[in-house]
């Protein structure tokens, strides 16, 4: 089965830098990536997804990068703000259920 | 529009009584799906249901652990004589569809089970 490893597992950066998360996969079929961001006590939210078919995606601060050949992804949130202190998970699929990272506990520092 | 709901919020059980947890998808998903977070780790896939049916179940622990959706819409997980290690946040995510082309999951706020 799929293999999700996520790097760091605690981020702490200054209010207006920029963050960056990184994940491995192992499964080739995989051709889904989303990503979640989760606060304490709530469902993980959807907040960034990319398929196998690009290899950038952005939407305002947040972007996510795919190297298929290398089978890794990444996060990038730019301009941070204290709003986006949370823990994050990248996840992997080509079908039914994802498969998680261990999440990365991203940390704002005023 | 409304999102995925979960009943209860929080459940706290004795060890060896029955458990069903209630998930309300987004209307118009036919796809749904469960998953379990233990504290500090990413959700663990459950199970997959397309419709009424059960398409994947694979991540399903053991027997103790079942989940229906008669209708296609409302599920509940059961759990069968808990154990204290069944204690975790119960996650419940639906879609648009499911199968060869992925669609985005959403997930509701989760019920916390405890078992005491």
């Amino acid at each position: 089965g799929e293999n999700v490893e996520q790097h760091p597992s605690t981020l702490s950066v200054q209010e207006g830098d920029s963050a960056v998360i990184k994940c491995t996969y192992s499964d080739s079929a995989s051709n889904y990536f989303p990503w979640y961001k989760q606060e304490l006590g709530k469902g993980p939210q959807l907040i960034i997804d990319i398929r196998s078919n690009v290899g950038e995606k952005k939407d305002q601060r947040i972007a996510v990068t795919l190297n298929k050949t290398a089978k890794h992804f990444s996060l990038h949130i730019t301009e941070t703000q204290p709003e986006d202190s949370a823990v994050y998970f990248c996840a992997a699929t080509y079908a039914d259920g994802l498969t998680f990272g261990k999440g990365t506990h991203l940390i704002i520092q005023p | 529009g409304a999102g995925v709901s979960q009943t209860p919020s929080n459940k706290v059980t004795e060890k060896g009584k029955y458990v069903e947890l209630r998930c309300d998808p987004i209307s118009g998903h036919t796809a749904l799906y469960w998953y379990r977070q233990s504290l500090g780790q990413g959700p663990e896939f459950l199970i997959y249901f397309q419709g009424t049916g059960a398409a994947d179940d694979s991540g399903l622990p053991n027997d103790r652990f079942f989940a229906v959706r008669p209708e296609g819409s409302v599920s509940t997980l059961k759990i069968q004589r808990t154990e204290r290690g069944d204690s975790a946040v119960y996650l419940c995510a639906s879609s648009l569809s499911g199968g060869e082309f992925v669609y985005e999951q959403y997930f509701g706020p989760g019920t916390r089970l405890t078992v005491t």
